[in-house]
């Protein structure tokens, strides 16, 4: 079973569209994130979760909209697209209350913003 | 100063051959430590946590100062199935999410 999973892996879309990406995890965690990572492979966070409340919020423009239903999914909306928002997008997993918390990372999803 | 700075690499390297990498964190309230490996078009995906004492997981081993502010990542016996980029990520406190560097991209060579 798959423990962190993202759809859709390939997303190739045109300047100006809006467009979500969706996010799963089956581990029982009560934090997950979204990361972004650019051409110069630079991990960055841009947003987590806390049993579905938001807890941080970088510098991302207010293009970019996370969602939460439940603490099994975070989903990314993305409006009015632009070219600089091509990148790898990883959705990831942690348990804040373990003494481990390090995160399981989704598959990523690769933004083309043509 | 960044927040976490890794040698860029990359490291080519024989089979065989023992390699370190090295990484510095500038925040000296820090907590937790990491090595994550990120295989080309993958996800990183989590090496080893990185405690106080070192610790070594079959021929890898990690190692943390705090003192001067860095971990490390020893690679003995390089096999060509260790090419792939090592990050290193800090988690500061609480509900902070992983910080990574950059990476150190790594090549063993047959």
């Amino acid at each position: 079973d798959t423990a962190v999973s993202q759809t859709p892996k390939y997303l190739v879309t045109q300047m100006g569209n809006d467009k979500s990406i969706k996010c799963e995890q089956n581990l029982g965690h009560d934090t997950m994130y979204w990361y972004k990572q650019d051409s110069k492979k630079f991990l960055k966070i841009m947003f987590s979760y806390n049993n579905k409340e938001l807890i941080i919020n970088e510098t991302v423009p207010n293009r970019f909209s996370p969602k939460s239903p439940d603490k099994a999914h975070l989903n990314l909306h993305i409006n009015s697209l632009e070219l600089g928002d091509s990148a790898v997008y990883f959705c990831a997993s942690s348990q804040i209350r373990t003494s481990g918390r390090h995160q399981y990372f989704g598959p990523g999803t690769r933004l083309t913003v043509t | 100063r960044k927040e976490v700075e890794q040698d860029p690499g990359p490291f080519n390297v024989p089979e065989g051959a023992t390699v370190a990498f090295n990484c510095t964190y500038s925040n000296s309230a820090s907590q937790s430590f990491f090595w994550y490996r990120q295989d080309c078009r993958k996800e990183p995906k989590l090496l080893m946590s990185v405690y106080s004492s070192g610790n070594e997981d079959g021929r890898f081993t990690a190692q943390l100062n705090r003192a001067s502010q860095y971990i490390s990542l020893l690679i003995r016996d390089s096999k060509l199935s260790d090419s792939a980029t090592y990050l290193c990520a800090v988690i500061y406190s609480g509900n902070t999410p992983l910080v990574f560097g950059k990476g150190t991209r790594l090549s063993v060579i047959a």
